[in-house]
């Protein structure tokens, strides 16, 4: 089971915004930086934000991150049909000694 | 430009071991900057991360696999492997190779389908 729990899913018409939240304890997010991933089936993970609210080079401004204590958010604006993937946060975990992932949330646009 | 290519068996059979090499290339993987891991989407699941390797060997494996689970790297040949032992239909998944650098996974490999029988 995943120690982060994020919504399964959330919707919004093009060019709307949507937020997805990652929900965790002082072990993981409270304690370490969160990235986000967008999973698009049939290819490979893709790194959206790092250290929290840093994008990688070729990542739009549309996409943002924060952290606040034991969650984080990522939020999405302008919101294309190109951006229906499934979205996962992730971060390392002191405790387990492991990185975990959230549950994901799929995101539609109407 | 890192590339990540992830090679092995498609199909193995329930008790044997799944094993899968992933290839780096456009960079050495004997830095002390990465580590070195994997990651596995079964049918309908999310994301599990398996584990990782440093280029020094020390690894951090799943608690829930490492029973099953050894990682190994070969500096010389830029590649790192995985095998899972025991097998069941459980690990049929689509395992990727993927970089770690601090708390993020910023190069991934385009994954590996590994069907169990059941």
């Amino acid at each position: 089971q995943s120690v982060l729990t994020q919504p399964p899913s959330v919707s919004a018409a093009p060019g709307q915004k949507v937020t997805i939240s990652c929900s965790g304890s002082s072990s993981n997010i409270g304690s370490d930086y969160v990235s986000w991933y967008q999973h698009l089936p049939g290819t490979a993970p893709k790194l959206l934000i790092y250290e929290n609210n840093k994008r990688p080079s070729g990542i739009p401004d549309r996409f943002s991150g924060s952290k606040s204590g034991t969650s984080a958010t990522l939020g999405i604006t302008g919101l294309q049909t190109g951006d229906e993937a499934d979205y996962y946060c992730g971060t390392w975990d002191s405790s387990l000694s492991a990185y975990v992932f959230g549950t994901g949330t799929k995101v539609t646009v109407l | 430009q890192l590339q990540l290519q992830e090679s092995g068996p498609g199909l193995v059979k329930p008790s044997e071991t799944l094993s899968l090499t992933c290839t780096v290339s456009g960079g050495s993987i004997y830095t002390s900057s990465y580590y070195w891991g994997w990651v596995r989407q079964a049918p309908g699941r999310g994301l599990e991360w398996i584990g990782n390797i440093y280029y020094d060997g020390s690894t951090d494996y799943s608690r829930s696999l490492e029973s099953r689970l050894t990682m190994s790297v070969d500096t010389s040949k830029n590649q790192f492997s995985l095998t899972l032992s025991s097998v069941t239909a459980e690990d049929t998944a689509v395992y990727y190779c993927a970089r770690r650098r601090g708390g993020r996974l910023d190069y991934w490999g385009q994954g590996a389908l590994v069907t169990v029988p059941s």
